[in-house]
């Protein structure tokens, strides 16, 4: 089955520094990879999504890059805030298994002013 | 505004008993999901649906039950034959992509219902 790993220890980080995230899938490849941002007790949002034949995506501050070789996707957050201070979701959508998107446990993200 | 609403927020169970979340959507999307995320870990699916009077199980829906008789809900019933209940839920919503699929189009989420056993 899919397996997909995100670094579970929290990511602290000044602010105004970059942030750079994880994730990291074994088997199967994926059609499609996405990126949500969870804070406490609420639902995921939808930050990002990039193609099997896309290599970066960039949105404002946002950056995903999807290295289809090393079965990798890193997330850059530049210009770190306080309020970017959340747990940042990857969601892997393999083909192979039946279009449903697979989530990673997710990274918890803290910038400190 | 459109959205996903869930409803409660937090809800208790008895032993034994069944108990049903709610999830309304207004973002006229066809595909709605229910997951649960417990501490740590990742969302796992229960139950899906793309259309109205159909749905699929996810990877764990053993001890829960679903209905899609209106395309604006989508409501979960914990059934007392789950015997791990308490997590967080979530519900969620996509549209269908051009190709008629919704498997690259990003998933609208619900604010989530706590559930806990009493």
């Amino acid at each position: 089955s899919q397996k997909i790993e995100q670094n579970s220890e929290a990511l602290n980080i000044q602010e105004g520094k970059t942030a750079t995230l994880t994730c990291n899938y074994t088997n199967y490849s994926p059609a499609y990879l996405q990126w949500y941002r969870q804070d406490p007790g609420r639902g995921p949002v939808f930050l990002l999504l990039i193609r099997e034949n896309e290599k970066e995506k960039r949105k404002e501050r946002l950056k995903v890059t999807f290295d289809t070789t090393l079965k990798q996707s890193l997330f850059h957050i530049t210009a770190s805030q306080p309020a970017d201070s959340a747990t940042y979701l990857c969601a892997l959508l393999i083909k192979a298994a039946g279009n449903k998107l697979t989530f990673g446990g997710g990274t918890r993200v803290l910038v400190k002013p | 505004d459109g959205g996903i609403t869930q409803s409660p927020k937090y809800l208790f169970r008895k032993e034994g008993q069944n108990v049903t979340l709610s999830c309304e959507q207004n973002l006229n999307h066809d595909a709605m999901y229910w997951y649960r995320q417990d501490p740590g870990q990742g969302l796992r699916l229960i139950y899906y649906s793309q259309i109205v009077n159909d749905f699929q199980k996810g990877d764990i829906a053993e001890g829960y039950s679903v209905s899609r008789e209106k395309k604006e809900s989508f409501p979960l019933t914990v059934t007392s034959a789950q015997k791990n209940p308490t997590a967080f839920y979530l519900c969620a919503s996509s549209k269908h992509s051009m190709g008629g699929t919704t498997s690259n189009q990003p998933q609208h989420f619900g604010d989530g219902t706590r559930l806990s056993i009493l």
